[in-house]
């Protein structure tokens, strides 16, 4: 069973489309979070959720809005797609306290 | 704001051969870090770790690691690389405050020749 799945791995979409990403995480964990990774590989973090509520908002654009409906999801709506949106989206789940991060498979989100 | 460098952007070297991989985090306090791997058009996989104890970190696949504070490092060695560590590596920095997030190197490109 996969620890943190995301979907879909790949999407290709128009400027202007709005489109979203899924998370899910069967590890128990309480805290999530989405990081991009851009075309020179830099992860930067956006957003973090714990327990559902946001804790973390990483000067993202609002076009970017994430949404947990329970603390095993997490989800990325991005509206008004932009070319510089095309970049590799990874979720990522931890526990409170422990040592460890699992990061998801990635979604390869090309903009075009 | 706590921050990650690593010196070396791209690394090639030949089967064998020795691996260090240099990275430096800024913050002075008590300190989380990590080194994780990402194979080509795979995701993040965690390599080792260190929170506490004893500064030489063993990870998996042969890698190790050194935490020496008086220097803000954590450098990452292999004694002898292979063709299937041909990789991005990341060093990251947990976040000292409350927020749980972890701050990223830029990542080095390791690229061993057969």
């Amino acid at each position: 069973d996969t620890a943190v799945s995301q979907t879909p791995k790949y999407l290709v979409t128009q400027m202007g489309n709005d489109k979203s990403i899924k998370c899910e995480q069967n590890l128990g964990h309480d805290t999530m979070y989405w990081y991009k990774q851009d075309s020179k590989k830099f992860l930067k973090i956006m957003f973090s959720y714990n327990n559902k509520e946001l804790i973390i908002n990483e000067t993202v654009p609002n076009r970017f809005s994430p949404k947990s409906p329970d603390k095993a999801h997490l989800n990325l709506h991005i509206n008004s797609l932009e070319l510089g949106d095309s970049a590799v989206y990874f979720c990522a789940s931890s526990l409170e306290g422990a040592r460890g991060y699992t990061f998801g498979s990635g979604t390869r989100l090309t903009v075009v | 704001a706590q921050s990650v460098s690593q010196h070396n952007h791209h690394v090639i070297l030949s089967e064998a051969a020795s691996l260090e991989l240099g990275c430096n985090y800024s913050y002075g306090g008590t300190v989380n870090l990590f080194w994780y791997v990402q194979y080509p058009g795979q995701h993040l996989q965690l390599l080792l770790k260190y929170f506490s104890g004893d500064p030489l970190v063993k990870g998996i696949k042969g890698f190790e690691a050194e935490f020496i504070k008086s220097k803000f490092s954590f450098n990452l060695r292999k004694p002898s690389v292979q063709w299937s560590d041909t990789a991005e590596y990341f060093c990251a920095v947990k976040d000292a405050g409350n927020t749980g997030k972890l701050i990223f190197g830029q990542g080095t490109t390791l690229q061993v020749k057969p």
